[in-house]
């Protein structure tokens, strides 16, 4: 069975660009969730899909979306990038049920200069 | 909202010996998590614990769970370079918030031969 596969694996861009970044969870999996991975901060959950729906949203500011397709791929915009947006960015994706253990994607590592 | 805590941040042990990580979280969870990242990876998940005085072993790594004192330690046995690595645990706020997981700083293991 293939894991979580995100894309790109690597990014730079400018301050004040925009960016998308694409996960395909687990076949079977309908639950997407998001993180950003940095130094300073950690792990900070992001928002979480599920059946196209955005069931839950962590303390970011609204340059940061996302979306679910009906094939449960997720994608995350970042819009209006600032240097502090430079992290990892981690896709995990989990069946429903009592366990919801997160399978988690390579990352995305975004570099914002 | 849930605060998780892990002590130690950082660890350097050596081969053959025994140490705990401890995890400590703020208000109940409705489950527990530990993680493995090595550098530059993702997150590899080692254990998930769902209730009071659960205990998971895989290989020299063993995790437990006491929701009353809100602790989870993982404790490692005769340790080995190949365990060098971050651990993160996580939990997941009751009553809420599906796979919204609220992760700890991580713990930083050196093994040293």
């Amino acid at each position: 069975k293939a894991g979580v596969t995100q894309t790109p694996r690597y990014l730079i861009k400018t301050r004040g660009q925009q960016v998308t970044l694409s996960c395909s969870p687990i076949s079977g999996h309908r639950s997407v969730s998001w993180y950003q991975q940095t130094p300073g901060q950690g792990l900070q959950f992001l928002f979480e899909y599920f059946s196209e729906t955005q069931r839950n949203k962590g303390n970011f500011p609204g340059r940061f979306s996302g979306r679910q397709f009906s094939n449960s791929r997720s994608e995350m915009n970042v819009s209006t990038l600032e240097l502090g947006d430079s992290a990892l960015y981690l896709c995990a994706s989990s069946l429903p049920g009592t366990q919801n253990e997160q399978f988690f994607g390579p990352g995305t590592r975004l570099t914002v200069l | 909202e849930l605060k998780v805590e892990q002590n130690p941040l950082f660890l350097s042990m050596q081969e053959g010996k025994n140490y705990t990580i401890y995890c400590n979280y703020s208000t109940t969870s409705d489950r527990l998590y530990w993680y493995r990242q090595d550098p530059g990876k993702s997150l590899e998940s080692l254990f998930v614990l769902l209730s009071n005085g659960a205990v998971k072993q895989e290989g020299r790594l063993m995790a437990s769970l006491d929701t009353k004192a809100r602790l989870s330690t993982l404790h490692i046995t005769a340790a080995v370079h190949d365990l060098s690595a971050t651990y993160f645990c996580a939990g997941m706020p009751m009553k809420t918030s599906y796979d919204k997981v609220i992760f700890g700083p991580g713990t930083s293991l050196s093994v040293i031969p």
